[in-house]
């Protein structure tokens, strides 16, 4: 059984700091890693994807990814109020790609001003 | 229009009723998706289709009906629905999951 865990929070910051959301998955051959933004009543977004190992920054999301420890991070620097939502980590598994992705079951991030 | 559009925004239906969801998207992907999401429980695969051939059907009971007629359009048939099944339901596409999925923006079902 494929899975990703997510700890479901909610987790609550002051707006400036750093919110680190964090995801971890069970199939060691998963290719490609997603970060998805939802708010409430709101279908997903997409925010950040990451392929290889190591930091991938756009603006200020910061995605992190570790193959050896199947750990895939968010970091999101200067919090803001309009942050607040739902965070899921997506993976795609298995060593020869999939059409399917996997989806953690979110982190609720709240950015308190 | 562009991405992935799904109509409508927003359903009741009673339980006896039949109606359909429609997905359409713009984006040149070759695979669709229909997820549910339920308060409080992640997103449900509920059926994939690849080049508008079904290549998943995620054990959905059958009053949930899928139609893929071409590459673009993806519906969902629903009838003599549950209570249990109010959720939002997601629309998907990509082109391979390796690239990710963009989302439509989802119908909020009501089963009264």
């Amino acid at each position: 059984q494929k899975e990703v865990e997510q700890n479901s929070g909610p987790l609550s910051v002051p707006e400036g700091a750093i919110a680190s959301l964090n995801c971890t998955y069970s199939d060691r051959g998963s290719q490609s890693f997603f970060w998805y933004r939802q708010y409430s009543g709101k279908s997903p977004e997409l925010i950040m994807f990451i392929y290889s190992n190591g930091d991938k920054e756009d603006g200020r999301f910061t995605a992190q990814l570790n193959k050896a420890s199947q750990y895939v991070s968010l970091l999101i620097r200067d919090s803001q109020p309009s942050d607040s939502a739902t965070y899921l980590c997506a993976v795609n598994p298995e060593q020869g790609g999939s059409e399917k992705l996997v989806f953690g079951k979110g982190t609720k991030l709240t950015v308190n001003p | 229009e562009t991405g992935v559009t799904q109509t409508p925004r927003h359903l009741v239906m009673g339980m006896t009723n039949k109606k359909s969801l429609k997905c359409e998207q713009h984006l040149g992907h070759n695979a669709m998706y229909w997820y549910k999401q339920s308060a409080k429980k992640p997103l449900e695969l509920m059926f994939v289709y690849n080049f508008k051939e079904q290549t998943e059907n995620n054990s959905v009971p059958s009053r949930f009906s899928p139609e893929c007629p071409n590459s673009s359009h993806l519906f969902l048939h629903l009838h003599t629905l549950q209570p249990e099944d109010s959720a939002l339901y997601l629309c998907a596409s990509s082109q391979g999951g390796y690239y990710g999925y963009t989302f439509g923006s989802g119908t909020r079902l009501t089963v009264v």
